[in-house]
């Protein structure tokens, strides 16, 4: 079956730090891939999305995430943390083949924290 | 607000009773989805229509749950005979089908909280 494992549920980072939340997907063929961020009780809102166009894909609030094939991986990343980042960070697979109807396969979630 | 609504927000039940959730998606949007999500853990596929066709059940539904979206609108989750096991976030999402099913573009509501005492 195929899954996505982010690596590290908790992620503590200084503001004005780097980024980088990892994931890795399993597939022979590449999927669809997607970050997904849930403010505190509030709905996931999609960050950005990788549907086999650019590899490098740019996001809201300044994040961006690399498709790998080779590694098999797309982390996360933003250049310097904000405050409002503090969230709960899903990376999630649309697997191949694509129509399966919007049955995304979610990570367990990275819980990001931001220091002051 | 024009987004996906969920109601209750919070439901805390006794082992036993039935609970009912409900979905208002985005007036637009054809297919609506049901996920659930437990503490630390990321959002499970359930079930999903597509107007008022369910598509696609997961084995996580049991017997004990089912869901409608009699008119193609609305659509409701109703657990019966609830257990413990039952604890969790149940999210609801909707799309497009010409642009969210391929592209994942998921709308999200807030979520229907779940306690079973």
């Amino acid at each position: 079956a195929q899954s996505v494992t982010q690596l590290g549920s908790h992620v503590s980072v200084s503001e004005g730090a780097l980024v980088l939340l990892r994931c890795n997907y399993s597939s022979s063929v590449p999927p669809y891939l997607f970050w997904y961020v849930q403010y505190p009780n509030q709905g996931l809102q999609l960050l950005l999305k990788y549907t086999s166009a650019a590899t490098l894909v740019k996001g809201i609030n300044g994040f961006e995430a690399e498709f790998k094939k080779s590694e098999t991986s797309f982390h996360l990343t933003k250049p310097s943390a904000h405050m409002s980042d503090a969230a709960e960070y899903f990376c999630a697979v649309n697997p191949f083949p694509y129509n399966q109807g919007g049955k995304l396969i979610f990570g367990q979630g990275t819980e990001l924290s931001v220091k002051p | 607000d024009t987004g996906v609504s969920q109601d209750p927000r919070h439901k805390i039940t006794k082992r036993g009773q039935n609970v009912t959730f409900r979905c208002d998606p985005i007036s637009e949007h054809n297919r609506l989805y049901w996920y659930r999500q437990t503490l630390g853990q990321g959002p499970e596929f359930l079930t999903y229509f597509q107007n008022e066709a369910q598509l696609e059940k997961s084995r996580l539904l049991s017997d004990r749950f089912s869901a409608e979206r009699p008119k193609g609108s609305f659509s409701t989750l109703e657990i019966q005979r609830t257990e413990q096991g039952d604890s969790a976030m149940y999210l609801c999402a909707s799309s497009l089908i010409t642009t969210g099913w391929l592209s994942g573009e998921l709308f999200f509501g807030e979520g229907s909280r779940l306690t079973v005492l």
